[in-house]
């Protein structure tokens, strides 16, 4: 089993339209979550962390089970920029420091 | 303010080749990273450093060297280049144990090995 799972999509919507991502991980002593945007041929960037009580950053909400290991990502009002890929990322703490440990990433693409 | 860099951008080799890729940062941070990306694998982790002087190996480190003699620079070394090696690779930092734990990363370096 991968530590991190995604849907690798593509998810094809059209814009403004509410898309939602999930991302499963297998390591239960993992401590922190978060999402990356990578852009075709560039560089992963932070999108938002992710907190046990869920957190929402404008059209983005991310929320965490930690029970079933679970993170989702939810785009609402999807726009045309937003087409991207998206990487679920989990942070464990390990005896060498901490261990990031990427999901393969999610397709988003939002069409007129 | 620059953040990560990285050189070259593109590079293309020919078996047995050797290279080096060299990163840096600006913004003084400890920990240190070298990922390559290649379609279907997502990023996976070749060394990594957490200090001056220190290196230490991540999931897929045969066939890459590292160095960190600089705080603010981090070199992989590919001694004698195979196709298999042929990949976008990522140098990546963050502040360090005590956090914040965002990873930033250089724009990459895209090898090819003929």
């Amino acid at each position: 089993r991968k530590e991190v799972e995604q849907d690798p999509g593509p998810f094809n919507v059209p814009e403004g339209a509410t898309v939602a991502f999930n991302c499963t991980y297998s390591n239960s002593a993992s401590q922190s979550f978060f999402w990356y945007r990578q852009d075709c041929r560039k560089e992963p960037k932070l999108l938002m962390s992710v907190y046990s009580s869920g957190n929402e950053d404008g059209r983005f909400t991310a929320q965490l089970n930690r029970a079933s290991q679970y993170i989702s990502l939810l785009i609402r009002d999807s726009k045309l920029s937003d087409s991207a890929t998206y990487l679920c990322v989990v942070n464990t703490l390990t005896g060498g420091g901490n261990k990031l440990t990427f999901g393969t990433g999610t397709q988003l693409k939002v069409e007129l | 303010n620059a953040g990560v860099t990285q050189t070259p951008k593109f590079r293309v080799l020919k078996t047995g080749q050797s290279m080096t890729l060299l990163c840096a940062q600006d913004m003084n941070h400890e920990y240190m990273y070298w990922y390559r990306q290649d379609p279907g694998m997502g990023l996976r982790l070749i060394h990594y450093s957490v200090g001056e002087g220190t290196t230490a190996k991540g999931e897929v480190p045969d066939g890459y060297n590292v160095s960190r003699l600089k705080k603010q620079n981090f070199l992989l070394g590919l001694e004698s280049a195979a196709p298999s090696q042929t990949s976008v690779y990522f140098c990546a930092s963050t502040y360090g144990l005590s956090g914040p734990y965002e990873q930033y990363f250089g724009p990459g370096t895209r090898l090819t090995v003929t």
